[in-house]
Parts: structure tokens; sequence; C-alpha cells
């Protein structure tokens, strides 16, 4: 059965990085883009962006250009985000999520992580 | 960006009712339109995509229609597990949008 497990929570000081990991499995990693979604606490959804794991391209939310890195290791079947330059407003549960295209051409993001708390404070 | 909403923002229902939430897009995305549902602590889940897709394993009491701008999820039955928060989501173009969320909780 499909699964994506992400990594643990992170404590995180203002100024830092933070790499979150998203381990798939259960279908083939490279057939299907990665998102990341985030929801900071009583929030809803923000998309962040998608990679593709078998050219390695991204697509990236504006508003998360220039600070936002995804990346994927198809040895391992991960996904990575990394956010630079955190601030206090970046707390949030972070989730991977597996994209489907279906022959129609629609698209949804059809398993999801577990979700990655992300906690910036000083 | 498409900026999608919802209404109500929340709702108070009995295990029985049926519930209707509706999610509009400020411009026409024809059937690219996906739900999810979403517990407390739990990640989304998703239900309906391209409009009025059933995901394999929901329940057929979920059912979703529309296209252009005014979508709905329709709940035939409410059950004591399906108190949640549902969102609505674009993917007629990027970013895909999510609207701001419909919690239906217990009256």
């Amino acid at each position: 059965q499909v699964q994506l497990v992400q990594s643990g929570a992170e404590v995180k000081k203002p100024g830092a990085s933070v790499k979150v990991s998203c381990k798939a499995s259960g279908y083939t990693f490279t057939g299907y883009y990665m998102h990341w979604v985030r929801q900071a606490p009583g929030q809803g959804l923000e998309w962040m962006g998608w990679i593709n794991p078998n050219s390695g391209g991204t697509n990236y939310a504006q508003k998360f250009q220039g600070w936002v890195t995804m990346t994927r290791d198809t040895s391992i079947s991960t996904a990575y985000m990394e956010l630079s330059r955190l601030r206090s407003d970046d707390t949030a549960v972070y989730y991977c999520a597996r994209g489907e295209n279906d022959s129609s051409g629609y698209y949804y993001l059809d398993y999801w992580g577990q979700g990655t708390l992300v906690t910036v404070s000083s | 960006d498409i900026q999608m909403t919802q209404s109500p923002s929340s709702l108070s229902a009995s295990v029985g009712d049926r519930v209707t939430i509706t999610c509009r897009a400020s411009q026409s995305i024809s059937s690219y339109l996906n739900w999810y549902q979403q517990k407390p602590g739990k990640a989304p889940k998703l239900l309906i995509y391209a409009a009025s897709s059933l995901q394999s394993g929901v329940p057929s009491r979920f059912s979703g229609s529309g296209s252009g701008t005014d979508f709905t999820l329709t709940i035939s039955s409410l059950q004591p597990e399906d108190f949640a928060t549902y969102y609505c989501q674009q993917s007629y173009s990027t970013p895909p949008t999510f609207g701001p969320g419909t919690k239906v909780d217990i009256k």
C-alpha cells in the first residue's frame, strides 16, 4: 500500500533552516510528482510547490521562491523540503502529498504524509 | 492566483442529516476541483476529485457536483466519523489553491 512517512518534529530558531524528509513506499517513486503543503496552527492549507522525482525539476509557489528548496534521492525513494531563513510565522505542520494525474488530465493529491510540525521560536 | 471561497465556514448538524457545503472559484475552473476531509491532528484525505469522481474507498454518501465557478459537496446522511473540516482545492492552474475550509461539528 502507498505510504508517505515524514521525519519528526523540529524546533528551530529564527533565521535557521529546516529540512523535512518524506519517504515513499508502495509505488514507483519516480512516477508521481511530490507536493508540499503547509498548515499554520488553526489555519488552512497552503501549497508550497512540487518536485518531479524523475527529473528533479521543481515548481515553487511564488511566495516561497528563493527560500524553499525541494530535492529528492531516488535511491531511497525520499523527497526533501528545505526552508531557509525561518521566521516565527513559518511555524506550521508541513505535509508531503503525492500528486496523481489521471487520464483525463485532472490532478489531485491522493496520498499524504502524516505531517511534520516545525516550530520556530527563539 | 485563483481565489477559492467556501460557505458556510462552519455548521452544526446531527447524525443522519443531509449536509451541503459550497465552494466558489474566482474564475472558471471547469471541473478541476477536489475535496478533502481533515480531522484534528491528521493529514487531509482526498474524498472527491474532478468535481464529482469519488476517490476509491470513500463511502458513497459523499458526492460532489458543479462546474465552472460553483461546486458543492454533499453528505447524504451524516455519520459520526464525518465530523471534520472540509476543504475544496482547484487544480486548474498553478498555484493550486485551497478554500478556507468548512468545519462540520455535532449539534
